[in-house]
């Protein structure tokens, strides 16, 4: 079965800071690109950054709201992806989500399938 | 990069037609064809159901059609049902290798 798992929420003071993990299953992870999606309570999806694939050169890109505090890497041999989140706000709070897709291009893409595949979520509160 | 602008609600009968705007600019759905669909109902991961503006993934009822017009993008649900009570989000690539999302739109089926 295809599958992604996210873990590594939880509460946590602002400007600490937490390593989100996506947990990949039932296909070739290192085929792919890896987006994180987040939601904050009751509010709509808000796209946080992703990480190209090895043949693309793993690199990230992040939106502005992020940029700086958060850090996408990926483990090809263990099939993961994390999210290291660096001082934290409360505006960070949110269900954050791990998809897959296929993103090819080291710039812009000449071919993109998005988030065909999400995790459950994983939720971190940031609160003192 | 600024969010997408949907209808914050959209109503129909069963049977009916109804179509959810996304509205971006020049630099995002009016510069690619990176547009998508998600649906998400209530306490559920979101499913994709329309990518490159009018495609749909394996899986996914005809009933869901995407169509772009300059800035614009369109989802229209055809032939309403009681599931597609649900919140749906466009998502379109944008400049600088990002991606946006829509701000979402609540279907009620009436």
């Amino acid at each position: 079965e295809v599958q992604l798992v996210e873990s590594g929420g939880g509460l946590v003071q602002p400007g600490r800071s937490l390593r989100l993990s996506c947990r990949a299953s039932g296909f070739t992870f290192g085929d792919y690109a890896v987006s994180w999606v987040r939601q904050a309570p009751g509010k709509g999806l808000e796209w946080v950054g992703f990480i190209r694939s090895k043949a693309y050169g793993e690199i990230a890109e992040y939106a502005a709201s992020v940029k700086d505090r958060f850090t996408i890497l990926r483990d090809d041999s263990e099939s993961i992806a994390y999210l290291q989140m660096n001082s934290l706000q409360t505006e960070d709070t949110a269900v954050y989500y791990c998809t897959r897709d296929v993103y090819l291009g080291s710039g812009n893409p000449y071919y993109y399938y998005p988030m065909d595949v999400w995790g459950q979520g994983t939720t971190v509160t940031v609160s003192s | 990069q600024s969010a997408l602008t949907q209808p914050r609600s959209v109503s129909g009968s069963p049977g009916q037609s109804v179509t959810i705007s996304c509205t971006g600019t020049s630099t995002d759905v009016g510069r690619y064809n990176f547009v998508s669909w998600f649906q998400q109902h209530p306490g559920k991961v979101p499913k994709l159901i329309i990518y490159d503006v009018n495609k749909r993934p394996s899986g996914v009822f005809d009933r869901f059609s995407g169509s772009k017009s300059g800035n614009t993008a369109s989802l229209t649900i055809s032939g309403l049902q009681p599931d597609d009570e649900a919140d749906y989000y466009c998502s379109s690539y944008a400049a600088s290798y990002t991606f946006v999302f829509g701000t979402g739109t609540k279907v009620t089926v009436l």
